[in-house]
């Protein structure tokens, strides 16, 4: 249960878009198309953003969109703005287990 | 309106035992798969257990031997047992609903989370 791949920040102008990456392994993002992403700001519980890699709950903005290639998933935010500052996590689904990644810290400069 | 309310947090010394609570309304606990999510203090996500509605349960490596997860259906509400506390077990305690039929194997509700701090 190795924790998935992400980058420790990333950060973006209001406007532009920015990609999160997270890389897993044939065993979990590679093998199964039940990668979610949540969002969470300080103090804060998680909230559902995508799921089944590029599915959006009812109320999610659709500027937020995901897919995946092999052993790699993606969050892209399009039409970035202030408060879409927080940290960004993915996740994904193996055999009866979940697995998160380290979490990504969403700047908007 | 779906709604998970942690409770039973608390400072323990290391060895202790702890039960967590997780009330839900707005849907019924028993015919939904159920999870526990951890994160320790300015780190990252953690799943710890899930309890599938057939009554399976499964764990992670970091607590298998210590923690059991069960639900009382009759309040409609999720527990964790925590035995064995050791410091690295520190962290915000989220209960989860986990999506079977829409937003499948994602975690689509949350509770607040409730604290567990293992010191001396």
């Amino acid at each position: 249960q190795s924790a998935l791949t992400q980058p420790a920040s990333v950060s973006g102008s209001p406007g532009q878009s920015i990609t999160i990456s997270c890389t897993g392994t044939s065993s979990d993002v590679g093998g199964y198309n039940y990668v979610s992403w949540y969002q969470q700001h300080p103090g804060k519980a998680p909230k559902l953003m995508i799921y089944e890699v590029s599915n959006r709950p009812s109320g999610v903005s659709n500027r937020f969109s995901g897919s995946k290639s092999g052993n790699t998933a993606s969050l892209t935010i399009s039409g970035l703005q202030a408060e879409d500052e927080a940290d960004y996590y993915c996740s994904s689904y193996t055999s009866s287990a979940w697995v998160f990644g380290g979490g990504t810290k969403l700047t908007v400069l | 309106e779906v709604q998970l309310v942690e409770t039973g947090g608390g400072l323990i010394q290391p060895g202790g035992s702890l039960r967590l609570s997780c009330a839900a309304s707005g849907f019924t606990v028993s015919s939904n798969y159920m999870s526990w999510v951890r994160q320790a203090p300015g780190k990252g996500l953690e799943w710890v257990s899930v309890i599938y509605s057939g009554g399976s349960t499964y764990y992670a490596d970091s607590v298998k031997g210590r923690f059991t997860i069960s639900r009382d259906n009759s309040k409609n509400t999720l527990y964790l047992q925590m035995n064995s506390l050791r410091a690295e077990d520190t962290a915000v305690y989220y209960c989860a609903r986990v999506g079977v039929v829409v937003a499948a194997n994602a975690f689509d509700y949350w509770g607040q989370g409730t604290l567990v701090t293992v010191s001396s």
